[in-house]
């Protein structure tokens, strides 16, 4: 596609229960990156991917949170158990290569645990 | 440890007026240091980066910055802002010691607002 694309854009679900975000990068991006964005928290990253290299997990906040990148395109953020807490936008975004610093992000998925 | 600060959470100015955002850096190697933009209901927009080369770096909507490797900052600037300037800024760096060090740090943003 044109751009990095994320859905849903919104998704209220209630506490305790799993969600799914999905990120579709750009075509032949190697990177793609999950970040958080709290109200006044700026972004918090999570979790990186590229290529073929064991993904960077270490800003995922606790073992609820979980990534996987499937034949190294789509995404799938999941969270487990949602607590209040998890309530936040999250963004996707992605690069070509590691010749290129430039990230493109995603509209973001807005996520409300209810 | 990599971070970013960026000490303001909102800056005013009037239209016609200069426009500074601050940011400072704390990277243990060499800074790739970065600035984005986030309009209302939008995704975030690459604006401009600095690798090496020239301190100040020009960038997109006439918008750029000036790198400081003793202040460790790196401000972003414009001449004379607009009212449709009024976003979200991140600033943003990481440690340019490997190509596996991907991971961006980025501010907690500051808000723009451009009165006409």
């Amino acid at each position: 596609g044109a751009g990095v694309s994320q859905s849903p854009s919104n998704k209220v679900t209630e506490k305790g229960k799993d969600v799914e975000l999905r990120c579709d990068p750009i075509s032949g991006h190697t990177a793609l990156y999950w970040y958080r964005q709290s109200l006044g928290q700026g972004l918090e990253f999570l979790i990186y991917f590229q290529g073929n290299s064991a993904p960077d997990k270490s800003g995922l906040p606790s073992d609820r949170f979980s990534a996987e990148r499937t034949g190294g395109s789509v995404s799938t953020l999941t969270i487990q158990r949602t607590q209040q807490e998890d309530s936040a936008v999250y963004l996707c975004a992605s690069r070509s290569g590691t010749s290129t610093e430039k990230l493109f992000f995603g509209s973001g998925t807005q996520l409300s645990v209810l | 440890a990599q971070s970013v600060a960026q000490p303001e959470d909102q800056v005013n100015v009037a239209e016609g007026n200069p426009l500074t955002v601050k940011c400072t850096y704390s990277v243990s190697g060499n800074p790739y240091l970065f600035w984005y933009v986030q309009y209302p209901n939008r995704g975030l927009q690459f604006l401009l980066k600095y690798i090496t080369g020239d301190n100040l770096v020009k960038g997109s909507y006439g918008f750029e910055a000036e790198f400081n490797k003793s202040q460790t900052s790196f401000h972003l600037k414009k001449p004379s802002a607009l009212v449709s300037d009024s976003a979200l800024y991140f600033c943003a760096v990481r440690d340019g010691r490997g190509s596996t060090l991907g991971r961006l740090y980025f501010g907690r943003g500051t808000q723009l607002t451009v009165w006409p």
